[in-house]
């Protein structure tokens, strides 16, 4: 079947401080991957995609590459902001209509 | 990129009435969207896929008669949450692709609704 697995929560993190979340996933197939940020009291908002191995994904700074090979798909930013604060979810799809998502990891940084 | 809306963003209600949620698609037709329950600190939980014009899809464990969901135009789906209880105070997000959707596509996230029942 399909799932994924995020590391959990929750982190914290000083300003400017490297960031790791990992996710591993299993599927069928070859899926698209996904990060999706929730700010607080907002909805998810999609922070980047890869849709085949070896593809990097990048935004705002974050980046996450699809690892075939280890089946994962590890969000990393080279400097958090206060800003950054939010929860990341790792997600999948084969279809572009079924997601599959990991449980969430809170991330807080503090100045 | 596309929008959807929800409305409204939060409801509190007492225990025992029926709850509607809109999920609006303001700038695309989608035939498909789906609804998902999140609980506190937790992942989204999909709960059933809309189908315009036709029954909806529901996961294993969701209850139909409880959760209804109608799908009445290309940019409208309904949930209702019937005879509601304080278990089903929760975050229900709904979500919707544009037309062709692939793997390649991204889902649109509506806000969500915060339900709480008392």
């Amino acid at each position: 079947g399909n799932s994924v697995t995020q590391m959990e929560g929750p982190v914290t993190l000083s300003e400017e401080a490297f960031l790791t979340i990992n996710c591993t996933y299993t599927a069928t197939g070859y899926p698209s991957l996904f990060w999706y940020v929730q700010y607080p009291g907002e909805g998810l908002q999609l922070l980047l995609k890869a849709t085949k191995a070896d593809d990097k994904g990048s935004n705002k700074g974050f980046e996450a590459t699809y690892r075939k090979e280890t089946t994962s798909f590890h969000l990393e930013k080279g400097s958090v902001q206060v800003s950054d604060s939010a929860v990341y979810f790792c997600a999948l799809s084969r279809t572009g209509n079924q997601f599959y998502f990991g449980t969430g990891t809170s991330l807080t940084v503090i100045p | 990129g596309a929008v959807v809306s929800q409305h409204p963003s939060w409801v509190i209600c007492k225990s025992g009435t029926s709850v509607k949620i809109e999920c609006r698609s303001l700038d695309f037709q989608a035939t498909t969207m789906f609804w998902y329950r999140q609980f506190p600190k937790q992942s989204l939980m999909l709960m059933a896929t809309s189908n315009e014009g036709s029954k909806a899809t529901y996961e294993q464990g969701v209850e139909k008669d409880k959760f209804l969901i109608n799908h009445a135009s290309l940019t409208l789906s309904t949930l209702t949450v019937t005879s509601a209880h304080p278990e089903d105070s929760s975050f229900y997000i709904c979500s919707a692709s544009p037309p062709g959707a692939s793997s390649y596509n991204e889902q649109f996230f509506g806000p969500g609704t915060r339900l709480t029942v008392l």
